[in-house]
């Protein structure tokens, strides 16, 4: 069965990045395009970008544009998020989400806590 | 980047039909059939009830329904039930591969 496991929560100071990962398995990584999501606490899904996981092209979200990088491992059929320059605002649970054709979102990741704290 | 316009609540009994609608522009929503829509619980990821905004991915009830007009899509739950509470998600693919989403919209069963 398709399954996106992510990295654990993190706590980052204002300032520093953060990279997480997302482990994929039960299908063949390199098919299927993966998207991240952020949700702040009580907040919306706010959508941030996405790889293509064959050829690692990407296509970022104007809102973090120049913060957010996206890349993958296809070896380890893991792909990566890393978001810089984090500020208080950026505190929220990211989520990996299988991609199709469609551009609907078809099997998430648990998420992962970002707390940013001085 | 705007969200697309949902409801912030709705409400309904058992047994009842809701709608949730799901408005952007002539850029996303109007220009392709393109629309999903996710099912969030408390403290869980979201899940796909409905792409290309009218089929049900496999294993998804036949009580959920999608459609759109114009800039607005929509999402029908027919016959609430209790576990259709939750926070519901539309989002539309809004050109140069990008991707959006609304603001959310509580579903409360009384």
């Amino acid at each position: 069965q398709v399954q996106l496991v992510q990295s654990g929560a993190e706590v980052k100071k204002p300032g520093a990045s953060v990279k997480v990962s997302c482990k994929a398995s039960g299908y063949t990584f390199t098919s299927y395009p993966m998207h991240w999501v952020r949700q702040a606490p009580g907040q919306r899904l706010e959508w941030m970008g996405w790889s293509n996981a064959a050829n690692g092209n990407t296509q970022y979200s104007q809102d973090f544009q120049g913060r957010v990088t996206i890349t993958r491992d296809t070896s380890a059929s893991t792909a990566y998020m890393e978001l810089s320059s984090l500020r208080s605002e950026d505190m929220a649970v990211y989520y990996c989400a299988r991609g199709r054709g469609s551009y609907s979102l078809d099997y998430w990741g648990q998420g992962t806590l970002v707390t940013v704290s001085s | 980047q705007s969200a697309l316009t949902q409801p912030a609540s709705v409400s309904g009994s058992p047994g009842q039909s809701i709608t949730i609608s799901c408005t952007g522009t002539s850029s996303d929503v109007g220009s392709y059939n393109l629309v999903s829509w996710y099912q969030q619980h408390p403290g869980k990821a979201p899940k796909l009830m409905i792409y290309e905004g009218s089929k049900r991915p496999s294993g998804v009830s036949n009580r959920f329904s999608g459609s759109k007009s114009g800039n607005t899509a929509s999402l029908t739950i027919s016959g609430l039930q209790a576990e259709d509470e939750a926070d519901y998600y539309c989002s539309s693919y809004a050109g140069t591969t990008t991707l959006i989403f609304g603001g959310g919209t509580k579903l409360t069963v009384l």
